[in-house]
């Protein structure tokens, strides 16, 4: 079966330092790997997604960025974190191929920036 | 501009009642989701909805899309505790790209007992 990861599980952070959430799925190959925030009363907001290794697709312009450097690995970074990054973040995948449409989120990310 | 949206944002009724909650647009879906999700956790894949018209029941949970596949609503019947929690739907597009999902604000259901 597969399963999906997420570290860390909560973070406090100041304004201007760096970040690096870690993303990985287990149990399946070359699947499409997504990064949501979820901020209180405005649903998820998707952030990039990635059909492939080194494939980044960003959704929103913003102070973020994302990586993948191996088939099941999705990171998301700053180099300086605003007070508006705080949030809830999420990891979603999808199986590989056209006919399959649901996403698999995993726990999670706590982000506060003090 | 919300592309999804879910009503109502926040409900709380008695244990053993029943409910609807509803996920409109403007724009027609491919296919839709339903996730509930519990404070600090992913949401969780409850249903996957493709067909216009479609019903599919999950236990006490009962999913339709609309016939012209731009809503939907989630019935549930003699409500528990255990369905508390925030329930939240997700829409495609795209209909086969690898892009993400539209989702709702969600409703945020309080069952009490």
């Amino acid at each position: 079966s597969q399963t999906i990861h997420q570290w860390p599980a909560t973070l406090v952070q100041p304004v201007g330092s760096p970040l690096s959430l870690e993303c990985t799925v287990e149990g399946t190959s070359n699947p499409n790997l997504y990064w949501y925030r979820q901020a209180a009363g405005r649903g998820l907001q998707l952030l990039f997604y990635s059909v492939g290794i080194g494939q980044i697709s960003s959704e929103v312009p913003q102070n973020l960025s994302a990586s993948r450097p191996q088939d099941r690995q999705f990171i998301l970074s700053s180099k300086k974190l605003l007070l508006s990054d705080s949030g809830f973040y999420l990891c979603a995948w999808r199986p590989p191929g056209l006919a399959r449409r649901e996403q698999y989120f995993g726990p999670g990310t706590r982000l506060t920036v003090t | 501009t919300q592309l999804l949206e879910q009503s109502p944002q926040f409900l709380s009724i008695q244990e053993g009642e029943n409910l609807t909650v509803y996920c409109n647009s403007s724009s027609v879906f491919s296919s839709l989701q339903w996730y509930r999700q519990e404070p600090g956790e992913g949401p969780v894949l409850l249903v996957t909805v493709v067909t216009g018209g479609e019903v599919k029941k999950l236990k006490r949970l009962t999913f339709q899309f609309g016939d012209a596949r731009k809503d939907s609503s989630l019935h549930i019947t003699a409500a528990q505790p255990g369905d508390t929690g925030l329930y939240l739907c997700a829409g495609d597009r795209t209909g086969g790209g690898a892009d993400g999902l539209t989702f709702g604000k969600g409703t945020h259901l309080i069952i009490q007992p």
